[in-house]
């Protein structure tokens, strides 16, 4: 069955400090992977996105990913955090043309000032 | 640009009543849409998308059901509420079906049902 694991339900890191959340994910095919950060009070939203070409994405607000496709997974990293960082990050994936998109169960992120 | 549109925000319900939560997208045509439950710990669960008018596709059997009756409006109902249908429900929209299939989110409904 697909899947995705985010390994980390709640990380707490101090302001600069360096990060990075796991996500594994489960599915026999081509994907597209996507990570999608909710800030308090705002909408859900992307933050980057793997559909080919260069494993390594970089999206919004400093934010990367990199794919490993022999080992499943879409890491995401920031050198140095930012207190504005605080928010719940989403690991996803959805098949190559496909409609549906399977979230890993979230990871909420709180950055000490 | 693109906006999309959920309500009501906060809804409090008796179990056993009806439910009926509206989504509605504007700027964009024949879009993709969706219904997201989201709960604490457990990420989003995906309930219905729709890929045209009257066109609904269930994920997970339940006591909901889906109907898009316009292009661009999709809306969440249910007969009679059962206290495991509170959560946070989403509506999410995406281009089309194939490369630009990022989604699109709205700000949700926090449904409880007491």
């Amino acid at each position: 069955a697909q899947s995705v694991s985010q390994h980390n339900h709640h990380v707490i890191l101090s302001e600069a400090a360096s990060l990075e959340l796991g996500c594994n994910y489960s599915y026999g095919g081509t994907v597209n992977l996507f990570w999608y950060v909710q800030y308090p009070g705002q909408h859900l939203q992307l933050l980057l996105k793997y559909f080919s070409g260069d494993p390594l994405v970089k999206g919004i607000k400093g934010f990367e990913a990199e794919f490993i496709k022999s080992k499943f997974s879409f890491n995401l990293r920031k050198p140095s955090v930012q207190w504005s960082d605080t928010a719940e990050y989403f690991c996803a994936v959805m098949g190559a043309g496909g409609f549906k998109t399977i979230f890993g169960a979230g990871t909420r992120l709180f950055v000490k000032a | 640009s693109q906006t999309i549109h959920q309500w009501p925000a906060t809804l409090v319900q008796p179990v056993g009543s009806p439910l009926s939560l509206e989504c509605t997208v504007e700027g964009t045509s024949n879009p993709n849409l969706y219904w997201y439950r989201q709960a604490a710990g457990r990420g989003l669960q995906l309930l219905f998308y729709s890929v045209g008018i009257g066109q609904i596709s269930s994920e997970v059997p339940q006591n909901l059901s889906a109907s898009r009756p316009q292009d661009r409006q999709f809306i969440l109902s249910s007969k009679k509420l059962l206290l495991s249908d509170s959560g946070f429900y989403l509506c999410a929209w995406s281009p089309d079906l194939g490369r630009y299939n990022e989604q699109f989110f709205g700000p949700g409904t926090r449904l409880t049902v007491l």
